[in-house]
């Protein structure tokens, strides 16, 4: 059974730096590409960034691009997203992706997702 | 205002046949795969459709998909109050480099 389980979300001031971390297990975790997808309150969701099944490649939403960073540890089977210049905006529900392919540019779909970590940019 | 446009909102009374329309361009749907997803709230997002046309194993056959040119289009049969949820079409687009999700269209039953 694919499980992804998101942690480090929390309350933190504007122009703080936050770490997530998606464990994942129940599959391959080296084979697939990733991607990290926000839901701002009452907003729809937002593709926030992808990386490849090995690491080498990513991509960002312009929103968050040069302040977000995407990367993975495969003998970890683990995901992170660090967050640094947080805004008010960036205030969402932060989920993990699996996506259905190795490459992150590809639009066959996220197939699991898991139940989201939330954060809040509020002074 | 999304790249991927979608209806706001559409409803159907139980036992009818829906539609969500997602309208991109050249550089997205015309060009590349979309997926749909299903949003209830409080719950994470689920896959519907992929590749345009294919479900999942487990999403039952009520929920199709089809795509033409630019325009994508998700149809619900025999429409159930538990199909009641936002609804998202996603796909990637060359110029911006990035994957993107329509606005979301809210199903309502009535």
């Amino acid at each position: 059974e694919v499980q992804l389980l998101e942690s480090g979300g929390n309350l933190i001031q504007p122009g703080g730096s936050l770490r997530l971390s998606c464990e994942a297990s129940g599959f391959t975790f080296n084979s697939y590409a990733m991607s990290w997808v926000r839901q701002a309150p009452g907003k729809g969701l937002e593709w926030v960034s992808g990386i490849n099944s090995d690491g080498g490649i990513t991509y960002s939403a312009d929103s968050v691009k040069g302040r977000f960073t995407i990367s993975r540890d495969n003998a970890k089977n683990t995901l992170y997203l660090q967050m640094d210049s947080l805004r008010a905006e960036d205030t969402a529900v932060y989920y993990c992706t699996k996506d259905r392919w190795i490459s992150a540019d590809s639009s066959s779909g996220r197939d699991f997702w898991g139940q989201g970590t939330l954060v809040t940019v509020s002074s | 205002q999304s790249v991927l446009t979608q209806p706001p909102s559409v409803s159907a009374a139980p036992g009818q046949r829906v539609t969500v329309s997602c309208s991109g361009s050249g550089s997205n749907v015309a060009t590349h795969f979309v997926s749909w997803y299903q949003h209830l709230p409080g719950t994470a997002p689920k896959l519907l459709i992929y590749d345009n046309d294919r479900r999942p194993s487990g999403i039952p056959d009520r929920f199709s998909a089809s795509k033409s040119g630019t325009s994508a289009t998700l149809g619900i049969s025999g429409v159930q109050t538990g199909d009641e949820a936002h609804y998202y079409c996603g796909t990637w687009d060359n110029s911006l480099s990035a994957f993107l999700f329509g606005g979301g269209t809210k199903l309502t039953v009535l």
